[in-house]
């Protein structure tokens, strides 16, 4: 049982570039999320999924696309990446998505030049 | 507005201790309350959450709705509770979580 699995681990782009973070669980959750981590910051939501073909946006969705065309996977997508962009990114899995049991990736640190 | 606090940046505190990792609310609805944990190099996964009033790992948090907080504590400290502490608040408004800034918690030995 992988759980989730986040894919790259790191990631360096220059300005501009586009790029996909792949995320992928194999439990049958419905509620997948995505979130960035900045230093001396909480976790923040960017988007969010509460089944196949539901997307919303969470509290910093700009410069991010998201797609769930199947219940395992939750792609997320910059757009034209920018230094503000960099982070580490997390995504997360649940059965219900209210908050306890979260099942999350092992991140992507992603850096913006 | 919404808001998780964890005043605490980092906690040190030497084995045997007993530990208190702040956390405070602000959130006009019922809440639910979350304590997750990160050990070095694992992934972060849930400890504790409120409706269960349960002890994991020698934890245990109580929420206290008159002072809004759910701070988390632990009699005794033990070196292997050296990790990052996150507070969250699921708001069921709007299905989002909203995380604290996170306590790095040191234990000396």
């Amino acid at each position: 049982n992988a759980g989730v699995t986040q894919t790259p681990k790191f990631q360096v782009l220059k300005t501009g570039q586009s790029m996909t973070l792949q995320c992928a669980q194999d439990m049958n959750h419905e509620y997948m999320s995505w979130y960035r981590q900045d230093p001396g910051m909480g976790l923040r939501l960017i988007h969010y999924s509460v089944g196949a073909g539901i997307t919303d946006q969470g509290e910093v969705p700009n410069g991010y696309n998201v797609s769930r065309s199947t219940t395992e996977d939750f792609p997320l997508r910059l757009l034209s990446a920018a230094p503000s962009q960099t982070s580490v990114y997390f995504c997360a899995s649940s059965y219900s998505g209210r908050g306890g049991g979260y099942t999350f990736g092992s991140g992507t640190r992603l850096t913006v030049v | 507005a919404q808001r998780v606090t964890q005043p605490e940046k980092l906690l040190s505190v030497f084995k045997g201790a007993p530990v208190e990792l702040k956390c405070n609310y602000s959130y006009s609805g019922s809440p639910e309350l979350f304590w997750y944990v990160q050990y070095s190099r694992q992934r972060l996964q849930l400890l504790l959450r409120h409706i269960s009033r349960e002890s994991i790992k020698g934890f245990t948090a109580d929420l206290n709705k008159g002072e809004t907080s759910f701070h988390l504590k632990k009699p005794f400290a033990q070196e292997e509770d050296s990790a990052m502490y996150y507070c969250a608040l699921f708001m069921d408004s709007n299905y989002q979580l909203i995380w604290g800034a996170g306590t790095k918690l040191i234990i000396k030995p």
